[in-house]
């Protein structure tokens, strides 16, 4: 089962509109939640982070909300841009001295201009 | 800096081939050390993870294997490779206990693998 799911695999917005990309999890315990950004062909690369005792957290375009109490965590990108045309990753730490993330399958957003 | 690298970047390969792919971190010692699998339609699938060198944990049943022979070295294999093995496989790395913080993991540049 699940632990992290994007359920929608593909998003599409104008450009200069807000991007907003969705996750739910399942596990209370999860205590560090992150975003990744992959294009086509290369490795994810880090986006934006949050920590469970937070709710917001900003980082110029993009901010991350976490609504403990729903198991949910959304990405908001505004203005949405071209260039932010990737495949997004939803990501949980589920701690151990490895502190392996588990991801979701990834939401696929395209801007159009 | 650290940096990773990983290759190649395609492969093409047939079945029941045999698969080696490598992954190397500089910059850093005793990284942990991971192993990801996208397949088409799907997510990133932890493979491997690795603290140490030899000290390798598989979080699926599979026809793959991983070995770390030095501290910054960890390679992807496989004895005879199926058509279900095919898929983008990604390597990555973390600080050492450190995996649980802001910035998780970086990963590599990802190899596209083929098993025709």
């Amino acid at each position: 089962d699940q632990q992290v799911k994007q359920n929608s695999p593909s998003l599409s917005v104008q450009e200069g509109r807000i991007s907003i990309l969705n996750c739910d999890y399942t596990n209370s315990m999860f205590d560090y939640f992150l975003w990744y950004k992959k294009y086509p062909a290369e490795g994810p690369t880090f986006l934006i982070s949050i920590s469970s005792i937070k709710d917001k957290n900003e980082d110029g375009r993009f901010t991350v909300f976490l609504n403990k109490s729903a198991k949910h965590l959304s990405l908001h990108i505004v203005p949405s841009q071209p260039g932010d045309s990737a495949v997004y990753f939803c990501a949980v730490n589920y701690g151990g001295s490895q502190g392996n993330l588990i991801f979701g399958k990834g939401t696929k957003l395209s801007v159009k201009p | 800096s650290q940096t990773i690298h990983q290759w190649p970047a395609t492969l093409v390969q047939p079945v029941g081939s045999p698969l080696s792919l490598e992954c190397t971190v500089e910059g850093t010692s005793n990284p942990n050390l991971y192993w990801y699998r996208q397949a088409a339609g799907r997510g990133l699938q932890l493979l491997f993870y690795s603290i140490g060198i030899d000290q390798i944990s598989s979080e699926v049943p599979q026809n793959l294997s991983a070995s770390r022979p030095q501290d910054r070295q960890f390679i992807l294999s496989s004895k005879k490779l199926l058509l279900s093995d095919s898929g983008f496989y990604l390597c990555a790395w973390s600080v050492a206990g450190q995996g649980r913080g802001s910035y998780g993991y970086t990963f590599g540049s990802g190899t596209r693998l083929t098993v025709v």
